[in-house]
């Protein structure tokens, strides 16, 4: 069974901190997604990866960045943390031979919240 | 701009009468439209794909293009439905466009 791993379920940061986020994948996915899930406004994609070293913005993408150096593992960066910024992030990936219009395999979710 | 509006924020039925949750869409190419459900501390996972055309734990699903419609059906609802369920759009074959998500409540 495809497992995506985040590596935190909670975390809390002060306003202005750097803050990783960090998704692992053990199924050799090609694509990987950054989701934040806010109660009334649904998923929002936040950036996406087809492969290594490769990214491209989503919806939301302003106050983030992501490193793809390795196939597996997908990081989400908080440059300097906002209190806008405390939501539900999730991790998702999928794999080219099975688009992502047919399954998206999601992580726990790390709930962030930012002081 | 592509789009997904799910109109209901809460849903709350008793168990055994119908459920239908409202997946609405704007897309001007073929869409391919999806359910997603989260259940109370799991991950969120997909239910059903309109391309399978497919019954899953009693639900289903069918797109109506006219309407732009993708509804969420089940005639009996059960508690164990109880859920954050999720209408997503595919654009392109590598992302998905979720709506704003309903809480189904399936009281006993």
């Amino acid at each position: 069974d495809v497992k995506v791993t985040q590596s935190s379920r909670y975390l809390v940061k002060r306003t202005g901190e750097k803050v990783f986020l960090e998704c692992v994948q053990d199924m050799d996915h090609e694509n990987m997604f950054w989701y934040r899930q806010d109660p009334g406004l649904g998923l929002r994609l936040i950036y996406f990866s087809y492969d290594v070293k490769m990214k491209e913005k989503g919806d939301i993408p302003e106050g983030y960045s992501v490193s793809r150096e390795k196939k597996e593992r997908f990081s989400l960066i908080l440059e300097s943390a906002s209190t806008n910024q405390t939501s539900m992030y999730l991790c998702a990936s999928s794999s080219r031979n099975r688009p992502t219009n047919e399954k998206l395999f999601f992580g726990s979710g790390t709930q962030l919240s930012v002081l | 701009a592509q789009r997904v509006t799910q109109p209901e924020k809460l849903l709350s039925v008793f168990k055994g009468a119908p459920v239908e949750l409202k997946c609405n869409y704007s897309y001007s190419g073929s869409p391919e439209l999806f359910w997603y459900v989260q259940y109370s501390r799991q991950r969120l996972q997909l239910l059903l794909r309109h391309i399978s055309r497919e019954s899953i734990k009693g639900f289903t699903a069918d797109l109506n293009k006219g309407e732009t419609s993708f509804h969420l059906k089940k005639p009996f609802a059960q508690e164990e439905d109880s859920a954050m369920y999720y209408c997503a759009l595919s654009i392109y074959t590598d992302k998905l466009i979720f709506g704003t998500g309903t809480r189904l409540q399936v009281f006993p």
